[in-house]
């Protein structure tokens, strides 16, 4: 089966402007979840969809940062707008309903200048 | 909320040798401890997951073990290989609950030398 997979894989922009990342989670997989990795510290967790739904946004660093799921299929990040402090590698992973591995994508290597 | 510690941050070994990375997380509900290998350029995946109602797991050359007393839980790597290179994270979550975000620790690069 295909993997989670991310676009862009690399995104570098100036401060100020706006940046969308989209996943697209193994199919069949109803929870969905958006991580970041800032500056090589932990992976940490940003929020968690079931289906359309937000089932938990606790990890949003602020309302910069909008992530929607219309049709609970693909997911979109985005950032608007951005700060320099937003630079990192932005993971999504998906998992099934009631299942308990989480299968990453490859990663968004955000860049803010 | 959850907060999970790894140790060390790097670690270098020579090829054969074993590999220990530990990790200790602070909330007694945690029941699900999975970690993930990164290697360079690539994404996180899975090479093992403990759940708390068994101390120890293995698979090949891996096994993780659990102390639910002590809340910390280890990674060893018998008879590492030089593809053994790569950052290993540990995880903590809560299963059977509404929330299942993964609290990572910060991940600990290791290298095996040939």
């Amino acid at each position: 089966e295909a993997g989670v997979t991310q676009f862009p894989s690399h995104s570098v922009i100036e401060k100020g402007q706006t940046v969308t990342l989209r996943c697209d989670p193994i199919s069949g997989h109803d929870n969905l979840y958006w991580y970041r990795r800032v500056m090589g510290k932990e992976i940490k967790f940003l929020l968690h969809f079931v289906k359309e739904s937000k089932q938990d946004e606790s990890g949003m660093p602020n309302n910069r940062f909008l992530a929607e799921r219309t049709g609970g299929t693909y997911s979109t990040l985005k950032v608007q707008p951005a700060e320099l402090e937003d630079s990192g590698v932005y993971f999504c992973a998906s998992s099934q309903e009631r299942g308990k591995t989480q299968y990453f994508g490859p990663g968004t290597r955000l860049l803010v200048l | 909320g959850e907060n999970v510690e790894q140790h060390p941050s790097t670690l270098s070994v020579q090829e054969g040798d074993s590999a220990v990375i530990k990790c200790t997380y602070s909330d007694s509900a945690s029941n699900y401890f999975p970690w993930y290998k990164q290697e360079l350029g690539k994404r996180p995946q899975l090479i093992i997951d403990i759940r708390s109602n068994v101390g120890e797991k293995k698979d090949q050359r891996i096994a993780v073990t659990l102390n639910k007393t002590a809340k910390h839980f280890s990674l060893h790597i018998t008879e590492t290989q030089p593809e053994d290179s790569a950052v290993y994270f540990c995880a903590a979550s809560i299963r059977n609950t509404g929330r299942r975000a993964l609290t990572f620790g910060s991940g600990t690069r290791l290298q095996v030398q040939p």
